[in-house]
């Protein structure tokens, strides 16, 4: 079975500055999405950004992107100039190719943001 | 204009009640999922539909069962409810079962037993 390990349960940042989120997983299988999702305190589950397995490139979307370090099973969230608004929990989830198991998820990296 | 919604979105209850969560996406999708967050935010997938059938059953007492009556829907149905059953139980839906496919997730319904 996956699994998928956020190792940092909370995380603060001043605003406009940088941050990483980090995520490990396991896995045997070669086909596999990673995904991160943010849930602010409305508690609406909101994708962030996605990263295929087959694709050597990071992912990028405005302000968070990724570095996805395939060999040692590693996917970790940059956020650049942080705002207030990015102020959530963040998991990191794990869904296999044929997405027959649905999401897994890391247990959630709690984001605050100093102003 | 709401993608996923879920009713209701507070439900509190006693012990031993059974009580149903209803959701619905217009997305037009055919694929639609519950998921529990436990009191630590744990996430954990439930069920999953496809076309109407069950295509993922997780580890879940028998006491919890999924219904959809259309690809629209999926209602979740609890029987006897315990305290452990306290939890936020969000629907999803997406178009197609593949990895790489956008899971549109409701708004969570918070269900606290009592």
């Amino acid at each position: 079975a996956q699994t998928v390990t956020q190792s940092q349960p909370e995380m603060s940042v001043q605003e406009a500055e940088t941050v990483t989120l980090s995520c490990t997983y396991d896995t045997s299988e070669s086909d596999y999405y990673l995904f991160w999702y943010k849930q602010p305190p409305s508690r609406q589950m909101i994708l962030v950004i996605r990263q295929e397995a087959y694709k050597q490139q990071n992912a990028t979307e405005n302000r968070f992107s990724v570095n996805f370090q395939k060999a040692a099973k590693s996917f970790s969230l940059k956020i650049s100039d942080s705002q207030l608004g990015d102020a959530a929990m963040y998991f990191c989830a794990y869904r296999s190719g044929g997405g027959a198991d649905g999401l897994t998820f890391g247990k959630g990296t709690h984001l605050i943001i100093q102003p | 204009d709401t993608a996923v919604s879920q009713t209701p979105k507070y439900l509190v209850t006693q012990m031993g009640n059974d009580k149903s969560i209803k959701c619905e996406q217009n997305l037009g999708h055919d694929t639609m999922y519950w998921y529990k967050q436990d009191s630590k935010k744990f996430l954990k997938i439930m069920f999953s539909y496809n076309n109407k059938e069950l295509i993922i059953n997780e580890t879940v007492p028998n006491r919890f069962s999924p219904k959809s009556p259309d690809k629209a829907h999926l209602n979740l149905h609890i029987n006897s409810l315990e305290l452990g059953d306290s939890a936020v139980y969000f629907c999803a839906s997406s178009q197609g079962v593949a990895g790489r496919t956008e899971q549109y997730f409701g708004p969570g319904t918070r269900l606290t037993v009592t």
